[in-house]
């Protein structure tokens, strides 16, 4: 299985600011994910982040509001831009292998959003 | 479109006791089914799998699964529950269309295993 870290941990931010975390990986990957988990509520995926292609984002998301990159097969980015308190929630990344059957996941990342 | 329903959001249960977490879906599409367990401070671990053959699945830790399809559950249950099993656990469906990269997930169920 995949090794994954995520930077920041957490961070308490101030509304209207940008905050970019990162995802990397310790092995070579094919697809990357992230996704939000909202306070009580279950984890929603935001985007679909393959290396060489732009990010597919999901219904209600969009990318001038979650930014990625995916600049190589180990590292992708997600940038959370003009905070609102809303935006408070964790956010992980996952990846999978094409043709796997499983996503692996980091251990997230707790914004706080005053 | 796939919906997961995971019924109860916190279980408490007494160490050595059963215990069955409830997972039911909905989906115009077979899929996949999966179980995540998060325990304190983790990340996402994947506890157990259904993908096809044996509806019955077991993780290495004494959890097993049964994918009921006319019902569209996944339950998951472990005759003696520790301790170590406190966390958050998270059922999942995959659409088979979509190798493995969509993932519909319930809002978790938390299991607290007192002494």
């Amino acid at each position: 299985s995949a090794v994954i870290s995520q930077k920041p941990s957490r961070d308490i931010c101030q509304r209207g600011t940008s905050l970019t975390i990162q995802c990397q990986v310790d092995s070579q990957v094919t697809m990357m994910f992230w996704y939000r988990q909202q306070p009580g509520q279950s984890l929603t995926l935001i985007a679909t982040a393959n290396q060489g292609s732009e990010a597919t984002y999901e219904s209600g998301f969009v990318i001038d509001k979650f930014p990625i990159s995916r600049p190589n097969l180990t590292f992708s980015t997600l940038t959370v831009s003009n905070m609102s308190p809303e935006d408070s929630s964790i956010y992980l990344c996952s990846v999978g292998q094409g043709g796997a059957d499983t996503q692996y996941f980091g251990p997230g990342t707790r914004l706080t959003v005053l | 479109a796939q919906s997961v329903t995971q019924l109860d959001s916190q279980v408490p249960v007494f160490e050595e006791a059963p215990v069955e977490l409830r997972c039911n879906y909905s989906s115009s599409v077979s899929v996949y089914l999966f179980w995540y367990v998060q325990y304190p401070n983790q990340g996402l671990q994947l506890l157990l799998k259904y993908l096809s053959g044996s509806t019955l699945v077991e993780s290495i830790n004494g959890f097993e699964a049964e994918f009921n399809k006319s019902q569209t559950s996944f339950h998951l249950r472990k005759p003696s529950v520790h301790i170590s099993d406190t966390a958050e656990y998270f059922c999942a469906v995959s659409p088979m269309n979509t190798g493995f990269q969509k993932l519909v997930f319930g809002t978790g169920t938390r299991l607290l295993v007192s002494p």
